[in-house]
């Protein structure tokens, strides 16, 4: 069984910064491409970035492009979120997700963390 | 990065069939293969149900069925049940190499 586990979210102030974890177990995390994927509170999903296998490719969402950096260590088999600059807007749960598609980039999110919730408030 | 168009509810009753539509572009849906469909059950991560378009995840019913017709992409549920009750989401590989999402479905089940 394939677990991923995120940690670190919490309440923050706007322009606050957070790093948010995802600790893998059970799989060959070094092979998978990482993905985040954030939920605000009652709205649907949104795609927020995703890292190559070994670190070296990574994507943003528009919305998030030059203030949300992921990350990964691959000997400690965690994945990392760093948000900085956060606005009220990034109020979400937020989920790590692994694709063992052929690209490494495309959808195939067959197992999920069971998120972790950041609040964007003063 | 606009996101794919969902009808925001659909509904049906049991034993019926329904199907959502998801609508994006050639730089997404109509360009790849990599269409997936996602149901939400409240306060519960996503489960991945339709990958790579029309494959189902082992110990996915075969009430679930998907397909695509040029930017169009379609999820079926074939003899609805009350557990089916859920949110239901498409989701598109696109051609800047990121992941774009549907707003979503909401499936009630009369």
């Amino acid at each position: 069984q394939v677990y991923l586990v995120e940690s670190g979210g919490g309440v923050v102030q706007p322009g606050g910064s957070l790093r948010l974890s995802c600790a893998a177990s059970e799989f060959s995390f070094s092979n998978f491409a990482m993905h985040w994927v954030r939920q605000a509170p009652g709205q649907g999903l949104e795609w927020v970035a995703v890292l190559s296998y070994d670190g070296s490719d990574k994507y943003y969402a528009d919305s998030v492009k030059g203030r949300f950096t992921i990350s990964r260590d691959n000997s400690k088999n965690t994945l990392y979120l760093q948000i900085d600059s956060l606005r009220p807007e990034d109020t979400a749960v937020y989920y790590c997700t692994r694709s063992p598609g052929s690209t490494g980039y495309d959808p195939h999110f067959d197992y999920w963390g069971q998120g972790t919730l950041v609040t964007v408030s003063s | 990065q606009s996101a794919l168009t969902q009808p925001a509810s659909v509904s049906g009753s049991p034993g019926q069939s329904i199907t959502i539509s998801c609508s994006g572009t050639s730089s997404d849906v109509g360009g790849y293969n990599f269409v997936s469909w996602f149901q939400q059950q409240p306060g519960k991560a996503p489960k991945l149900i339709i990958y790579d378009v029309t494959n189902r995840p082992s110990g996915v019913s075969n009430r679930f069925s998907a397909s695509k017709s040029g930017n169009t992409a379609s999820l079926t549920i074939s003899g609805l049940q009350a557990e089916d009750e859920a949110d239901y989401y498409c989701s598109s590989y696109t051609s800047t190499r990121t992941v774009v999402f549907g707003g979503g479905t909401k499936l009630t089940v009369l």
